[in-house]
């Protein structure tokens, strides 16, 4: 079945540092993916959307770009904040009812 | 302000004592979830609607219940909760419409202790 598989955490990094979070995805047809938030003690919000292949979804200085051929969904940014600390999920959206399929999240801390 | 509100936000209670959890979406969307999230395992759907009056099981659903009588609110009932219920909770509802890429939008959650 459809599934999300994303690089455990937590990462840590410094700031200003470059990030990548690694998303990979299997699914049936052509899904659409997705990256939420989930800063503490808070809910989750949408970063970024991507519906199709080779679309870049962005926001907030985060990018992550629609690969079919490699079936990723990688999220970067080039320089990151304190602020950025958060917990990272990635999902994809099956068509057929809307229901969204989650990766385990992935938890970034950044130090000053 | 576009929101789904869901209450109560945090909750402790006593096993078997049945309890209600509201959603409430004011985007006129037609399909609303339920999802509990718990350390290691991500997000895992409950239960889902497409419109009013259709329910489906998600991912997990034994020991919940949900119902769809009016567009705008999705409550999540459990009718003899139990320690394994301990959780935090999400509602989320989307338009329901390809051309949102199924955005799908989360109440801020709901963190239930069963006891």
């Amino acid at each position: 079945g459809d599934s999300v598989t994303q690089m455990e955490g937590p990462v840590t990094l410094s700031e200003e540092a470059f990030l990548t979070i690694n998303c990979t995805y299997t699914a049936t047809g052509y899904p659409s993916l997705f990256w939420y938030v989930q800063y503490p003690g808070e809910g989750l919000q949408l970063l970024l959307k991507a519906t199709k292949a080779d679309d870049k979804g962005s926001n907030k200085g985060f990018e992550a770009t629609y690969r079919k051929e490699t079936t990723s969904f990688h999220l970067e940014k080039g320089s990151v904040q304190v602020s950025d600390s958060a917990v990272y999920f990635c999902a994809l959206s099956r068509r057929s009812n809307y229901q969204l399929i989650w990766g385990a999240g992935t938890k970034l801390i950044i130090k000053p | 302000e576009a929101q789904v509100t869901q209450n109560p936000r945090y909750l402790i209670t006593v096993t078997g004592k049945k309890l209600t959890v509201t959603c409430s979406q004011n985007m006129n969307h037609e399909y609303m979830s339920w999802y509990r999230q718990d350390p290691g395992l991500g997000l895992r759907q409950i239960y889902y609607s497409m419109n009013v009056e259709v329910t489906d099981k998600g991912d997990v659903p034994e020991g919940y219940k949900v119902s769809r009588k009016e567009k705008r609110n999705f409550p999540l009932i459990l009718e003899s909760p139990s320690p394994n219920q301990t959780s935090l909770y999400f509602c989320a509802s989307s338009p329901g419409d390809s051309r949102s890429g199924n955005t799908i939008y989360f109440g801020e959650g709901s963190w239930l202790t069963v006891v």
